[in-house]
């Protein structure tokens, strides 16, 4: 069965760097979306991507964050200069995209981002 | 978007039916039921969805009220793999944004 694949699995960056979170979505999947989890809260959405712009984003996606899709299968997370705060763990999901709401969102087993 | 309500936890025990309630007073007209849930060190993983409808598939069935204010979900026997946070959330635009609230989480007894 096709799956999401996130990598790297755990990512320790000390505050102030850059990193860049890599997902592969499933093959034929059309949106794109990005999500945290802070240990022990609720997953939180940050932005949804589709058609190489973003189609939505949360408060959350500021200025320091940036997706992008730069060879038409990895879909990033870039975090421009890295808090305290960002230190959660990341999923990437996919979806097919093409029937509107009735579509599953597919999940990736998660990036766990440590910033010291 | 419309707000779900769950109860924070619910225990089971292993190969017995069990129940999980969500409310949705606000839900809209356009807006579909689906249910999440995250097992533990996990992302969160696609249970099943409805409308109107009541639903079934190979993981669980959907029972939605004939007022669509509250729905439950049903784990026909649980088993210790099922021990999970349970997500009830409603999404009302092409393929729009999971909004979560904080689940129910459901234990399972051996």
């Amino acid at each position: 069965e096709p799956e999401v694949t996130q990598t790297p699995s755990h990512q320790v960056t000390q505050m102030g760097q850059e990193v860049i979170l890599r997902c592969v979505p499933i093959s034929n999947h059309l949106y794109f979306y990005w999500y945290r989890q802070i240990l022990g809260q609720k997953v939180e959405f940050l932005v949804s991507f589709y058609n190489n712009e973003i189609s939505e984003k949360s408060e959350i996606f500021d200025d320091q964050f940036s997706v992008e899709r730069p060879d038409g299968s990895n879909f990033t997370l870039k975090i421009r200069s890295t808090k305290l705060e960002d230190s959660a763990m990341y999923f990437c999901a996919s979806t097919p995209g093409t029937g509107g709401v009735t579509y599953e969102q597919y999940f990736g087993p998660g990036t766990r981002l440590t910033v010291t | 978007d419309a707000k779900t309500t769950q109860p924070n936890s619910m225990e089971s025990n292993e190969e017995e039916p069990v129940h999980l309630p969500c409310n949705h007073s606000t839900i809209s007209g356009t807006d579909y039921i689906h249910w999440y849930r995250q097992l533990p060190s996990q992302g969160p993983e696609y249970v099943i969805h409805g409308l109107t409808s009541n639903v079934n598939n190979r993981m669980a069935s959907l029972a939605i009220a004939e007022d669509r204010k509250s729905s439950t979900l049903i784990l026909h026997r649980a088993t210790l793999r099922d021990a999970a946070v349970y997500y009830c959330i409603l999404r009302s635009g092409a393929n729009s944004k999971l909004t979560f609230g904080k689940g129910i989480t459901l234990s399972v007894r051996p």
